[in-house]
């Protein structure tokens, strides 16, 4: 158990929706990463929060935006679902820059 | 923007074979980090390296940073089938951004 939490384990929704994960970091970390995983293209870092600002910014599409909030928790927004953004969707916080991955999110888009 | 290339994509092994994957950024890491990450499972952070030249052991395993601090190993002695899984290595570049650049990881199966 690495401490971070992830909600909700599964989701399956349809083409067109909006969906939001939610992360909560390690008590003490004050990162947050947001990672997409799919089969064909590995772990594809998508933003980084830090105390509740935006820190970097990967490769996130502009359907998808995220925010960190006061008590450091993070919410992923996806909308306008498509097909493709079916994927595993891992939240990470840090310390001493190693990254401690959370269960993460399995979204299917039918 | 920087680019971390892992081969080989997949490897199968015996039981008791040795396993190696490699790593290469195309540019010049502050760190390189490696994680496991077991089939259903999420990365695990295993080790980071720092020191140009630095080769740090753990148990069966050995973890190499290059010289030129661009390419990194990760060796296996006598694979067990409970090394089962993907092996990602992941590059940090220096500066304020802290963003680690995930190669695509290399995925072992260990026949028993």
């Amino acid at each position: 158990d690495s401490g971070v939490t992830q909600t909700p384990k599964h989701l399956i929704t349809a083409t067109g929706q909006r969906v939001t994960l939610r992360c909560s970091p390690r008590s003490g970390d004050l990162s947050v990463y947001w990672y997409q995983q799919s089969l064909d293209q590995g772990l594809q870092f998508l933003i980084q929060y830090y105390n509740g600002e935006e820190r970097a910014k990967g490769n996130i599409l502009e359907r998808f935006s995220a925010q960190q909030f006061p008590d450091l928790h993070s919410e992923l927004n996806l909308s306008s679902l498509e097909l493709g953004d079916s994927a595993l969707y891992f939240c990470a916080s840090s310390a001493r820059d190693r990254q401690f991955f959370g269960p993460g999110t399995r979204l299917t888009v039918l | 923007g920087q680019q971390v290339m892992q081969i080989p994509q997949y490897q199968h092994v015996q039981e008791g074979e040795d396993f190696t994957t490699y790593c290469n950024s195309s540019t010049t890491l502050s760190n390189i980090q490696w994680y496991k990450q077991r089939p259903g499972g999420h990365p695990v952070f295993l080790i980071q390296l720092v020191k140009s030249g630095e080769v740090k052991k753990q148990k069966r395993l050995t973890f190499q940073f290059g010289e030129a601090k661009k390419n990194s190993s990760l060796h296996i002695t006598a694979t067990q089938t409970t090394d089962v899984g993907t092996y990602f290595c992941a590059g940090l570049r220096g500066g304020s951004n802290y963003k680690l650049t995930f190669g695509k990881g290399t995925l072992l199966t260990v026949n028993p």
